[in-house]
């Protein structure tokens, strides 16, 4: 069974870096593209990027370039999204999903619920 | 920038209605769409990929068709369980890049 577990909440305030985690197991997760997803509080779904664990090949939504970075560790299966500085604006839910061709999820973590507050 | 119009943004229906929902793109995608449904506090869950293919597992009353610039989801006949908000999400190759439409939040009447 494909699973993906992402890590849990978090509460931080502006100015603070964060890593938050996504791990995949139940398939090959060098072959898969995992994506990021953004939902802001009541807010529709926001394509944040893509990275393919075999090689690294990243790829970034305009929006979010410079904003956010995304990276995976293949030895453990796992996928990174990272903040150096967050801001108020950047409180939401995210949302790690994978699937064989990047351009649609077949499956999804469950969500990292991201609060920044000072 | 392709830019996704999706409509309603929110509908109401009975069970056992027809529901059908619209994807608009500024300029033609091919068949480059998906639709997701989105029940509330849950993750997003794909249900049709490349504008028509059916997700495995899922139900045959949900369907998509359309291509070039107009693409149509719909639930044949409305049951309690499809109460979720519903996206539909093109991708374009060159760069790669995903945008998702407005959403449609489904209600039963």
């Amino acid at each position: 069974e494909v699973q993906l577990v992402q890590s849990g909440a978090e509460v931080k305030k502006p100015g603070e870096s964060l890593k938050i985690s996504c791990k995949g197991s139940g398939y090959s997760f060098t072959s898969y593209w995992i994506g990021w997803v953004r939902q802001m509080p009541g807010k529709g779904l926001e394509w944040m990027g893509i990275i393919y664990p075999g090689d690294s090949d990243t790829r970034y939504s305009p929006s979010f370039q410079g904003q956010v970075t995304i990276s995976a560790d293949k030895s453990i299966s796992t996928a990174y999204l990272q903040w150096s500085s967050l801001k108020a604006s950047d409180t939401a839910m995210y949302y790690c999903a994978s699937g064989r061709n990047w351009n649609h999820f077949d499956y999804w973590g469950q969500g990292t619920l991201v609060t920044v507050s000072s | 920038d392709i830019q996704m119009t999706q409509s309603p943004s929110s509908l109401s229906a009975s069970v056992g209605d027809r529901v059908t929902i619209t994807c608009q793109a500024s300029q033609d995608i091919s068949n480059y769409l998906n639709w997701y449904q989105q029940k509330p506090g849950k993750a997003p869950k794909l249900l049709i990929y490349d504008a028509s293919n059916l997700e495995t597992g899922v139900p045959s009353r949900f369907s998509g068709s359309g291509s070039g610039t107009d693409f149509t989801f719909t639930i044949s006949s409305l049951q309690p369980e499809d109460i979720a908000t519903y996206y539909c999400q093109q991708y374009d190759n060159l760069p790669p890049t995903l945008t998702f439409g407005g959403g449609t939040k489904v209600e039963i009447k």
